[in-house]
């Protein structure tokens, strides 16, 4: 069965820090990945998204970056966080089932829930 | 730009009831509509789906209603229970770059 794995769950970094977020999925090959952020009471806010090894599309500017170095992992980071990253960030992963119709669905990991302080 | 608008942002439902959130979305290039059910400190879990070739689609006390010509879909939880507290957002898939898009989320509470 395919599984996301998403650490740390919990992190509290000072301003100015840098940051490294990881997510592995386990059970598909080349998935699409993605990155959210989730903002105190706010929706989910698609930050990058990935459709294979090295291609990353950023989907607002701002102080973070992703990477892709392998097929099933994708890495969130920025070299020096700011109060604002403040958030809950989810990876998620997408995948084009064949069932007679062609359905997507999308299976986040737990969470890590950041603190900027 | 926000392609996906939910309302409302936060409900208040007796047991019982039926609960309704509705979603309204500006592109036509979506092609998949899921609702996802967020309880506090987890990812967000796919609850139902829905292909816009279809007007409803009911899964248990969960239907989603789907109206094309008006960009609107909504989720109705028949019966909302204690249990069903929760953040739901729904969601908009591009058939162009297969990217999910959210909505706000409402968040939902069922009084016993």
């Amino acid at each position: 069965s395919q599984t996301i794995h998403q650490w740390p769950a919990t992190l509290v970094q000072p301003v100015g820090s840098p940051l490294s977020l990881e997510c592995t999925v386990e059970g598909t090959s080349n998935p699409n990945l993605y990155w959210y952020r989730q903002a105190a009471g706010r929706g989910l806010q698609l930050l990058f998204y990935s459709v294979g090894i090295g291609q990353i599309s950023s989907e607002v500017p701002q102080n973070l970056s992703a990477s892709r170095p392998q097929d099933r992992q994708f890495i969130l980071s920025s070299k020096k966080l700011l109060l604002s990253d403040s958030g809950f960030y989810l990876c998620a992963w997408t995948v084009v089932r064949l069932t007679g119709q062609v359905n997507t669905e999308a299976f986040f990991g737990q969470g890590t829930r950041l603190t900027v302080v | 730009q926000q392609q996906v608008k939910q309302s409302p942002q936060s409900l208040i439902v007796q047991k019982g009831g039926i609960s309704i959130i509705n979603c309204a979305y500006e592109n036509t290039a979506f092609d998949y509509f899921p609702w996802y059910q967020q309880f506090p400190g987890k990812g967000p879990a796919l609850l139902i789906a829905i292909r816009p070739d279809v007007s409803e689609k009911k899964e248990g006390r969960f239907t989603i209603s789907f109206n094309k010509s008006a960009k609107q879909f909504s989720l109705h939880i028949m019966d909302s229970q204690p249990g069903d507290s929760a953040t739901y957002f729904c969601a908009a898939r591009s058939s162009n770059t297969g990217k999910l898009i959210f909505g706000q989320g409402t968040t939902l509470q069922v009084k016993p």
